[in-house]
């Protein structure tokens, strides 16, 4: 049972370039969701996704786009990387259903990127 | 939406002390408030979470207390030690329709020194 897999754990790239962060769970959560991480500052939800094939926006979504196609796996695209991408970026997963009270969320290692 | 402030920015304390963080979220519809860890260069970890039925809840020489009226909840980690340095982030959720969505205040670094 590894819980929540992000990678890669590093990356570098140039403004204007695109890439996929990957995340997967193995705990057969409903919920996950993507934050990001600015040195020295809380986390900010990017989206988030309480099922196969439904996701919504949360505080920051411009520059980013998400799609869950099965329980365990929600990439998250950045499609033109631009400077003030550079973050931390975290995937979390929870068991919370609609509708009901929450449950913790565990988090993944983190993908640290940086845009040049 | 949900809105949390964190303070202080930063504590620190000698071994042995006790630490207190507190936290403000603005909206009253929220009932479920986490506390994570957070060491550097790691991913956040629960150390203890709390809902809106419930006023205190302990956890060894953690606990957390909850006042609805004020909208506040606060972490209280008693005999620090240095392994408890790290940073410490609050955050709540609404439930229901926010689909357990979680707003994070700012984080608080506690630095324990031996």
């Amino acid at each position: 049972n590894a819980g929540v897999t992000q990678t890669p754990k590093f990356r570098v790239l140039k403004t204007g370039q695109s890439m996929t962060l990957l995340c997967a769970q193995d705990m057969n959560h409903n919920s996950m969701y993507w934050y990001r991480q600015d040195p020295g500052m809380g986390l900010k939800l990017i989206y988030y996704s309480v099922g196969a094939g439904i996701t919504d926006k949360g505080e920051v979504p411009n520059g980013y786009n998400v799609s869950r196609s099965t329980t365990e796996d929600f990439p998250l695209r950045l499609e033109l990387a631009a400077p003030s991408q550079t973050s931390v970026y975290f995937c979390a997963s929870s068991p919370v259903p609609w509708g009901t009270s929450n449950q913790p969320q565990h988090f993944g290692d983190g993908t640290r990127l940086s845009i040049l | 939406g949900e809105n949390v402030e964190q303070h202080p920015s930063t504590l620190s304390v000698q071994e042995g002390d006790s630490a207190v963080i507190k936290c403000t979220y603005s909206d009253s519809a929220s009932n479920y408030f986490p506390w994570y860890k957070q060491e550097l260069g790691k991913r956040p970890q629960l150390i203890i979470d709390i809902r809106s039925n419930v006023g205190e809840k302990k956890d060894q020489r953690i606990a957390v207390t909850l006042n609805k009226t004020a909208k506040h909840f606060s972490l209280h980690i008693t005999e620090t030690q240095p392994e408890d340095s790290a940073v410490y982030f609050c955050a709540a959720s609404s439930g229901g329709t926010s689909y357990g969505k979680l707003t994070f205040g700012q984080g608080t670094i506690l630095t324990v020194h031996p």
